[in-house]
C-alpha cells in the first residue's frame, strides 16, 4: 500500500507569491489532514476533509491559505500571498479506522520558506 | 486551548540504558498516539492508545494511557542506537468516530549512544 505522498518536498519563494501544495492521500482513506510545524513550535492543526467537505478548518490561520480536495481524493493547500511567518513544513495525513479509531498517517511534509 | 506538555525535551543516554517520555495534559483525549519523526520525513505512528489505565507493548516500547486520559508515557527498555529520533505524543480531540485532529506535544529528541 502506497504512502501518503507530498508535493513539492521543498519550496522557496519571495514574499507575496503564491505557492500551491499538493497532498495524495493512501487509497480509500476519506479523511485527510493538513498540519504545519514553524520553527521551534509544536505541530498544529489546520484542517481536515472528510472527501470533498471541509470537517474543520478551525487552525487555518487566516484567509490567505484556501484549501480545496475535489472529487475526494488529492487535496491542494494554496498560500496566497505569502508571508514570511508561513514558513514551515507542511504535513499531509490520512487516516483509516482500525479498532475503532481513527489512525493518522502522516506524508514526508512540505518544506516551505518564504523570503 | 488543549495543550500537551511532552518531557524532556532531549535525552541523550548510552546503548543498554531504560528511558521515560512523558506526555502531560489538563485536558481530557478520546485517545492519544505516539510518533517516531526522523530527520526529513514525516510522523510514523507507533501505537494508538484508547482506554483510560492502557498499556500496549511494542518490543521493547511499552506505552500507557493514564486513568483519566490527561497523560501519558513512552517507556523504552535497553535502548539502542536505532531508537534514535524524535518521538512525539499526539491528542485526539473530539470524537473517536469523528476522525478528529490530533494535539501534538513538541517532541523529545532522543540520542542513544553507542
Amino acid at each position: 500500500e502506497a504512502g501518503v505522498t507530498q508535493f513539492p518536498s521543498h519550496s522557496v519563494i519571495e514574499k507575496g507569491q503564491t505557492v500551491t501544495l499538493r497532498c495524495d492521500p493512501i487509497s480509500g482513506h476519506d479523511n485527510l489532514y493538513w498540519y504545519r510545524r514553524v520553527m521551534g513550535k509544536e505541530i498544529k492543526f489546520l484542517l481536515h476533509f472528510v472527501k470533498e467537505s471541509k470537517q474543520d478548518e478551525s487552525g487555518m490561520p487566516n484567509n490567505r491559505f484556501l484549501a480545496e480536495r475535489t472529487g475526494g481524493t488529492y487535496s491542494t493547500l494554496k498560500v496566497q500571498p505569502a508571508e514570511l511567518e508561513d514558513s514551515g513544513v507542511y504535513f499531509c495525513a490520512s487516516s483509516r479506522i482500525r479498532q475503532g479509531v481513527y489512525e493518522q498517517y502522516f506524508g514526508p511534509g512540505t518544506r516551505l520558506t518564504v523570503t | 486551548t488543549q495543550l500537551l506538555e511532552q518531557s524532556p525535551q532531549f535525552l541523550s543516554i548510552q546503548e543498554g540504558e531504560n528511558l521515560t517520555v512523558y506526555c502531560n495534559s489538563s485536558s481530557v483525549f478520546s485517545s492519544l498516539q505516539w510518533y517516531r519523526q526522523e530527520p526529513g520525513e514525516g510522523p510514523v505512528l507507533l501505537v494508538t492508545v484508547v482506554t483510560g489505565g492502557e498499556v500496549k507493548k511494542l518490543k521493547r516500547l511499552t506505552f500507557q494511557f493514564g486513568d483519566a486520559r490527561k497523560d501519558s508515557s513512552l517507556h523504552i527498555t535497553a535502548a539502542q542506537p536505532g531508537d534514535t529520533g524524535l518521538y512525539l505524543c499526539a491528542g485526539g480531540v473530539g470524537t473517536n468516530q469523528a476522525g478528529t485532529a490530533l494535539i501534538f506535544g513538541k517532541g523529545t529528541t532522543l540520542s542513544v549512544s553507542s
